[in-house]
């Protein structure tokens, strides 16, 4: 099983700064099988970035992904009020389980 | 639109059993593997359970094997979750959630969630 460890826990940032968030894998992910979700408190996660770097349908283009092996990250380049949430990786490159990580909370400083 | 509703939770004494359902509506439900994803309260994501498109495979995390059962139905576009010996730590909300790619895999983002279920063990 590929254990899935993000960084930092939380981020306190203002709109308007830059956000990177670190998903460090335990194991090489296979062809790069690693997606981004946002979740807002009382919501169900979403769909941002995957495939490591591809953006999901509608995402803003200030999302972006990165990264290969056992080393990803999210950015977000300039933090909109509604980009305050929490943000999950998972990856789906092994057999199942298709693991999350902890997740990271990006909150308003 | 892609939609998926979940039903089924409620509060069960521990041992107890429940089965949890996930209606589908707006894609074509026997071209996607689907998910189930639980989440405790204040906690993170846990991957549980996924079914492949013709329902021929189906895979369990271990903290969950022998005790849930997921199966599908493509006539009904319906998903289900049987829950048997239900513990304290299974109370969380499950959400099912839809592959993103129409392979039928499992091996997939997951690209559209239902609101979710709450499931709450407790005597």
């Amino acid at each position: 099983e590929i254990v899935l460890t993000q960084s930092p826990g939380t981020l306190s940032l203002s709109p308007g700064e830059r956000a990177s968030l670190s998903c460090r894998a335990s194991q090489s992910v296979s062809s790069s099988y690693l997606a981004w979700y946002q979740q807002k408190p009382g919501q169900a996660p979403r769909l941002l970035i995957y495939g490591a770097s591809s953006r999901a349908t509608g995402i803003p283009d200030r999302f972006s992904g990165s990264g290969s092996g056992t080393d990803f990250s999210l950015t977000i380049s300039r933090l909109e009020p509604e980009d305050f949430a929490v943000y999950y990786c998972q990856q789906y490159g092994s057999s199942p389980p298709l693991t999350f990580g902890g997740g990271t909370k990006v909150e308003i400083k | 639109e892609v939609q998926l509703l979940e039903s089924g939770g409620g509060l069960v004494q521990p041992g107890g059993s429940l089965r949890l359902s996930c209606a589908a509506s707006g894609f074509t439900f026997n071209s996607y593997g689907m998910t189930w994803v639980r989440q405790a309260p204040g906690k993170g994501l846990e991957w549980v359970s996924a079914i492949n498109s013709d329902g021929g495979y189906t895979y369990y995390a271990d903290s969950v094997k022998g005790r849930f059962t997921i199966s599908r139905d493509n006539s009904q576009n319906t998903l289900d979750l049987r829950i048997t010996s239900l513990r304290a730590e299974d109370t969380a909300v499950y959400y099912c959630a839809k592959g993103a790619l129409g392979s039928g895999y499992v091996r997939t983002a997951l690209d559209s969630w239902g609101q979710g279920t709450l499931v709450t063990v407790s005597s």
